[in-house]
């Protein structure tokens, strides 16, 4: 079952901040994000897992509630750079690497 | 350092045919995992090799299959191709089978005509 993401699109001004949200309703041990551009692949940004290891890139954070089985991806003072569609990609317990990926949060960063 | 490497990076099919995509992971990297990108859709997963096994299989039909070889470098079959599987097709590297960052390649654009 794929994560959820909210909000599904949003519009933010140069300078402005965004969280994007993803929820699952299985145990995980792993969440995984990536920004998308336009007719390109998807790009690491984020990594976090159980137990509180998060691996990441310099101006984005996240934080993983392990209990409730959400993870938050914050966007400070954007950029007209971080303009894509962001995926939330969730791990669960088992014998194989498999990242479940939501239909992701379309981000539009205008001057 | 080059990253996952994929080709062909476009490619047309007709309906019925076959296809084989390849792939090259980044260099230490052991484990190889394909997805299935429709438009609007996240990465839905296909298969995940790990030292040359496989080690997981997303709910696609029997006509995908894939393989890896002794370089860790892996291929993608899809036989009897629909107009459906249209899509781009991303190959992603790691360097265990669990718990660790997938890195996509830059993907084969796959249309069925």
């Amino acid at each position: 079952q794929q994560p959820v993401q909210s909000p599904q699109a949003v519009i933010l001004r140069e300078g402005e901040d965004a969280v994007i949200n993803c929820s699952s309703s299985k145990a995980l041990y792993s969440v995984h994000w990536y920004r998308q551009k336009h007719g390109e692949a998807p790009v690491f940004l984020m990594i976090l897992l159980k137990g509180g290891e998060q691996k990441g890139h310099e101006k984005i954070s996240a934080s993983f509630n392990e209990k409730k089985q959400q993870s938050s991806l914050y966007l400070t003072a954007s950029q007209l750079s971080y303009s894509g569609t962001y995926f939330c990609g969730t791990g669960v317990s088992g014998g194989y690497q498999k990242v479940t990926f939501g239909i992701g949060t379309k981000l539009q960063v205008i001057p | 350092d080059a990253g996952v490497t994929q080709s062909p990076t476009h490619l047309i099919k007709t309906r019925g045919q076959h296809v084989t995509l390849r792939c090259s992971p980044i260099s230490g990297h052991k484990s190889v995992s394909w997805y299935q990108q429709v438009l609007g859709q996240g990465p839905q997963f296909i298969f995940q090799y790990y030292e040359k096994e496989e080690r997981g299989r997303g709910n696609f039909p029997d006509r995908f299959s894939a393989r890896q070889f002794p370089n860790y470098s892996s291929e993608l079959n899809v036989n009897a191709l629909l107009l459906g599987d249209s899509a781009l097709y991303l190959c992603a590297s790691s360097l265990a089978d669990r718990g660790n960052t997938i890195y996509f390649g830059e993907g084969s654009w796959l249309t069925v005509v």
